[in-house]
């Protein structure tokens, strides 16, 4: 069935640079994405969203690229800090839809 | 931004008993309620969809006389999970949407989860 996988499971990273989490997906009907930060024992937190009529999306250190042509988006995060320390999940969500289809996940750790 | 609890944060139960999870938006009313279950390590897995006042929509493979849901308020949906066994440990959450459809992400609103041990 339809999916939205991600490239890797793990992400380690020196604090300070830059992170970026991909994500794939197989559904050519999803037409809106939103990238999700969960920490340990919590609910998914909102990080930013992109349509499809977009290509990119920036908020406050984040960026969000998406590529339609290939299916793929990612999650750029700038000048990674301690706090950014999470499982990062990106959900797609076709047009008039009212669910998400989430990703596998991509934990990210922060290196002092 | 808008607030989603749920109670009870965790619980231990025997086998064979019934637990309720109770979600609640706070300063805002839901029409729409989502109930995920996500095993360790893994990714958020939708089981149904809610819409108060109408019977809930599950997702393929989940059992609806097993998870009961209930969306009787505006600001209220129950899960029940009827019957539990340790197949059922997971960490279920929920989230809560003021629309009928995802119009923007920053729109649904994520509680902070309930863990369910089943012994």
């Amino acid at each position: 069935g339809e999916s939205v996988g991600l490239h890797l499971p793990t992400l380690s990273v020196q604090e300070g640079d830059n992170s970026i989490i991909n994500c794939a997906y197989s559904n050519s009907a999803s037409d809106y994405f939103i990238w999700y930060k969960q920490e340990s024992g919590k609910g998914p937190q909102f990080i930013i969203d992109i349509r499809s009529n977009m290509d990119k999306r920036q908020g406050q250190r984040v960026t969000v690229l998406l590529n339609k042509t290939v299916k793929h988006l990612s999650l750029q995060i700038a000048a990674t800090q301690p706090g950014d320390s999470a499982v990062y999940f990106c959900a797609e969500n076709a047009q008039g839809a009212q669910k998400l289809v989430f990703g596998q996940g991509t934990r990210l750790t922060i290196n002092p | 931004g808008a607030v989603v609890s749920q109670h009870p944060s965790w619980v231990i139960c025997k086998s064979g008993t019934s637990v309720k999870i109770e979600c609640r938006s706070l300063d805002f009313q839901a029409t729409t309620m989502f109930w995920y279950r996500q095993f360790p390590k893994q990714s958020l897995m939708l089981m149904a969809t809610s819409n108060e006042g109408s019977k809930a929509t599950y997702e393929q493979g989940v059992e609806k006389d097993k998870f009961l849901i209930n969306h009787a308020s505006l600001t209220l949906s129950t899960l029940t999970v009827t019957s539990a066994h340790p197949e059922d440990s997971s960490f279920y959450i929920c989230s809560a949407t003021p629309g009928l459809a995802l119009l923007w992400g920053n729109e649904q609103f994520f509680g902070p989860g309930t863990r369910l041990t089943v012994l």
